[in-house]
């Protein structure tokens, strides 16, 4: 079964922190993603990778960044965290484009 | 992209057949259709893909319709552990690529 790991479940940070999130997979997975999920709002990609060290904006990368040095790893950063930055985040892999295996989310809240 | 659109909602009954459709009018000729099934506190969860016409696999078919402005996931037999949110994602597999959601079907199977 494929694996993707996040580092935490819940996570509680005071605005204007530096916030990482990270994830792993141990698929050899080319392409990993990190989506935020809001009510009414359904699922939103912020950035996604095809490759190490490669990185393509999603629909929502502003006052996000990200971070692929080793194929398994992908972080997101938020560098000067905000309250509107409160959500689920989630992260994925996949071989293909179109089967990405999510992992369980990671709860952030910005106080 | 194609922006994708969905009921916010739909209850069936235990034995049914349950068909959902995501709306995604300006789908283009590179854009691929899935579908994701997600239980609360997990992440979603890959449950087919497809481009035209039908595909079917052990727990769902995909219908889609010659113009693909469309597709019908179909749940045969639904039973109560199928009660989920269940999303459209379209995908664009060439060129710039671009992964849009809909907002998701919230299902729920009664006894």
């Amino acid at each position: 079964d494929v694996k993707v790991t996040q580092s935490s479940r819940y996570l509680v940070k005071r605005t204007g922190e530096k916030v990482f999130l990270e994830c792993v997979q141990d698929m050899d997975h080319e392409n990993m993603f990190w989506y935020r999920q809001d009510p009414g709002l359904g699922l939103r990609l912020i950035y996604f990778s095809y490759d190490v060290k490669m990185k393509e904006k999603g629909d929502i990368p502003e006052g996000y960044s990200v971070s692929r040095e080793k194929k398994e790893r992908f972080s997101l950063i938020l560098e000067s965290a905000s309250t509107n930055q409160t959500s689920m985040y989630l992260c994925a892999s996949g071989g293909s484009r179109w089967e990405q295996f999510f992992g369980p989310g990671t709860r952030l809240t910005v106080l | 992209l194609a922006k994708t659109t969905q009921p916010i909602s739909m209850d069936s009954y235990e034995g049914q057949e349950v068909n959902i459709t995501c709306s995604h009018n300006n789908i283009a000729t590179n854009d691929y259709i899935t579908w994701y099934q997600q239980f609360p506190s997990q992440g979603p969860r890959f449950i087919i893909q497809g481009y035209k016409t039908k595909v079917t696999n052990e727990v769902a078919s995909l219908f889609i319709p010659a113009d693909r402005k469309s597709s019908t996931l179909s749940l045969p037999r639904v039973s109560l552990s199928d009660t989920a949110v269940y999303y459209c994602l379209v995908v664009r597999t060439s060129g710039t690529y671009k992964y849009i959601f809909g907002t998701g079907t919230r299902l729920k199977v009664l006894a």
